[in-house]
């Protein structure tokens, strides 16, 4: 049971919008920024969203974050067969003293 | 070039120790907040444990406290993770990742190792 909370799974059909949240507390979400990952099968994970909703300069705008209270989500518009991957929200978490991830959700382009 | 390649994972039994390396190039370590990062088997991502850039601060998952201890050399080019009473529940692909500065509440990193797989089986 991860401490965030993610759905296992989103799907979409090319050039549509996927959204993904991670749900959390008062502890990590609510007090801290979240990041997320993106790790595609057989790789390490790849920045793609820090500090809620910045963007490494390697990253295309279609993925885009936002956070509100002790939530967050991921956006990416005009989904690609390219973004088939796991996706990780993160962030530090004071009652654990440590970081916690969420159980990650896999994007499939149908 | 700036990158991370791990080292040490491999076969060992239930109650052994590993330790991982992961050699750091194109950057001092000091600079950079350290952190593992491991991946089991039909599993999502778990944080491990994390040390700052100066090396002050040192924090761990609770269920790896007592087993597992980050350190850096003294010429800081690499990072380790001593791993010890190694239960089957540690299997997984570790990784080694830095943090954007020396501190460890910067809470994301920007360059990944691609990992070294510890498997714990009799």
């Amino acid at each position: 049971q991860s401490v965030l909370t993610q759905p296992p799974s989103a799907s979409g059909t090319p050039g549509q919008r996927v959204t993904i949240s991670c749900s959390g507390s008062s502890s990590n979400i609510g007090s801290y920024a979240v990041t997320w990952y993106q790790q595609l099968p057989g790789t390490a994970p790849k920045l793609l969203i820090y500090s809620n909703n910045r963007r490494p300069s390697w990253v295309p705008d279609r993925f885009s974050g936002s956070k509100s209270g002790t939530s967050a989500s991921l956006a990416i518009s005009g989904l690609q067969s390219e973004d088939e991957a796991e996706y990780y929200c993160t962030t530090w978490d004071d009652s654990v003293n440590g970081g916690v991830f969420g159980g990650g959700t896999k994007v499939t382009v149908l | 070039e700036v990158q991370l390649v791990e080292s040490g994972g491999g076969l060992v039994n239930p109650g052994g120790s590993l330790r991982l390396s992961c050699a750091a190039s194109g950057f001092t370590l000091r600079t950079y907040s350290m952190h593992w990062v491991r991946l089991a088997p039909g599993k999502g991502l778990e944080w491990v444990s994390s040390i700052s850039g100066s090396g002050n601060y040192i924090y761990s998952a609770d269920s790896m406290k007592a087993r597992f201890t980050i350190s850096r050399d003294s010429a800081k080019t690499s990072l380790y993770l001593q791993m010890n009473s190694l239960r089957v529940e540690d299997t997984a692909i570790y990784y080694c990742a830095r943090g954007v500065t020396g501190d460890i509440w910067d809470w994301y990193f920007d360059l990944w190792g691609r990992g070294t797989l510890v498997t714990v089986s009799s």
